[in-house]
């Protein structure tokens, strides 16, 4: 197991552009979370799937975010129109929901997003 | 809304000295879980020590302990012997047994002095 698992690590691009990263979660993993994380703050929540239904947004996830997770594997995060404001590291976690480790997390090591 | 405070945005401790971190948190529910979450520079975030709330006993693991205070709402994490792989910011976690959002505090980022 490779642990989770996300791509682009870095990604650049000039406001109004459209972006997506992927995330590969832990293979048995049934949850995936997405958070967003600003230099010198705590990750903020923005959603989270079980399998492949979206049970949870933030009501930081406006309308220009959409997150999928279509076959309850791998999720996306799409961002439309870019802002400055988007500028982020935004994080992906996964964990065993009623398992044994339940209630805790994997995360990825991150996409950052620099906006210009 | 729950809210998780951390008042130290940086400390420093000598090399196998002990250190403690601060946390604090805001919630009306009795059901809840606790963490402290590390996140080394350009690496993964990644558990450190979690806290079921209806347990009395403080939470241990190797070098890593907790004081859990419920009633003041408290959860410091004491690190012992500290190392340099130590070196980190560390976040406090809260989720509400209720849901599966978990609402980190600021961070604090630790530096061990050789």
């Amino acid at each position: 197991d490779t642990g989770v698992s996300q791509n682009p690590r870095h990604k650049i691009t000039k406001r109004g552009q459209n972006v997506t990263f992927r995330c590969d979660p832990i293979s048995e993993h049934n949850r995936l979370y997405w958070y967003r994380q600003t230099l010198g703050q705590g990750p903020e929540f923005l959603t989270y799937f079980q399998n492949e239904a979206q049970l949870e947004k933030s009501r930081l996830l406006s309308d220009r975010f959409s997150a999928e997770r279509p076959k309850g594997s791998f999720s996306t995060l799409e961002i439309q129109r870019t802002e400055q404001g988007d500028s982020a590291m935004y994080l992906c976690a996964s964990s065993l929901w009623g398992g044994a480790g339940a209630n805790v997390l994997t995360f990825g090591a991150g996409s950052r997003l620099t906006v210009l | 809304a729950q809210t998780v405070t951390q008042s130290q945005p940086e400390m420093s401790v000598q090399e196998a000295e002990t250190v403690t971190l601060s946390c604090t948190y805001d919630t009306s529910e009795s059901d809840y879980y606790l963490f402290w979450y590390k996140q080394p520079p350009s690496r993964q975030m990644i558990l450190v020590i979690r806290q079921e709330a209806y347990k009395q006993q403080n939470a241990t693991e190797n070098r890593f302990s907790v004081n859990f205070q419920k009633a003041a709402k408290s959860f410091s994490l004491k690190i012992s012997d500290s190392q340099l792989g130590d070196a980190a910011m560390y976040f406090c976690a809260y989720r509400s047994a209720r849901d599966d959002k978990i609402i980190f505090g600021k961070g604090t980022r630790l530096h061990i002095l050789p």
